[in-house]
């Protein structure tokens, strides 16, 4: 079975602009949760996703938003962007939400996103 | 404040001895759960072992071990025999039970690379 994919695999933009990330999840998986990972430094949580609805957010701007599809597909976008939005953003699947202890999350290869 | 410390930020051996890393935890919750990710330059988080809080028995898997100590917060893992391809960053976390408006949040720590040379 194919896992967690992520497109596109790198990505470079200018200060200012929006970017949108897509993260597909194990088949059977319902769950996607999203990461921002700086270089040197252990992921931080952005948000879950479980059914289409956000059901955990981490401290992050406003400007950073992600929705779910019916195919339990998932989007991340980032507004306007800074420099300090340039890291490697992981999604991950688990095969439901909520405490992430019940379920396992198995991660995509990530989006290396670089603001110039 | 830190809920993960992982204080090796770098472990070099040389092929075939064994290494230790160090992970120490921060919880109020009685019920949470631990992992151990590695993280190989090609940069895909790898899933390796999940622990919960009421389960302090230790795990071997292959090359493998871990060790849960409750009374002093620590999980630690440890690769015996490394071997070239064990050099990674190795990431512990730990998932809370009582956070209410973060479902799905694992609490990563810094990271510990380990290099192995031949």
């Amino acid at each position: 079975d194919a896992g967690v994919t992520q497109s596109p695999t790198h990505l470079i933009k200018t200060r200012g602009q929006q970017v949108t990330l897509r993260c597909s999840p194990i088949s059977g998986h319902k769950s996607v949760s999203w990461y921002q990972q700086v270089l040197g430094q252990g992921p931080q949580f952005i948000f879950q996703y479980y059914e289409k609805e956000e059901r955990g957010r981490g401290n992050f701007p406003d400007r950073f938003s992600a929705r779910q599809f019916p195919n339990y597909s998932s989007e991340l976008n980032v507004n306007a962007l800074l420099l300090g939005d340039s890291a490697l953003y992981l999604c991950a699947s688990s095969l439901r939400g909520g405490t992430s202890g019940n379920y396992e999350q198995y991660f995509g290869p990530g989006t290396r996103l670089t603001v110039t | 404040a830190q809920k993960v410390t992982q204080a090796q930020t770098e472990i070099s051996v040389v092929e075939k001895e064994d290494v230790t890393l160090d992970c120490v935890y921060e919880t109020r919750d009685t019920t949470y759960y631990l992992f151990w990710y590695k993280q190989p330059p090609s940069g895909e988080l790898v899933f390796l072992i999940r622990r919960n809080s009421f389960d302090e028995q230790n795990e071997i898997s292959g090359r493998y071990s871990w060790n849960f100590q409750k009374s002093t917060s620590s999980f630690n893992f440890t690769i015996t025999a490394s071997q070239v391809v064990d050099s990674a960053v190795y990431f512990c976390a730990l998932s809370e039970t009582l956070q209410t408006d973060s479902w799905g949040k694992l609490q990563f720590g810094a990271g510990t690379q380990v290099v192995v040379t031949p």
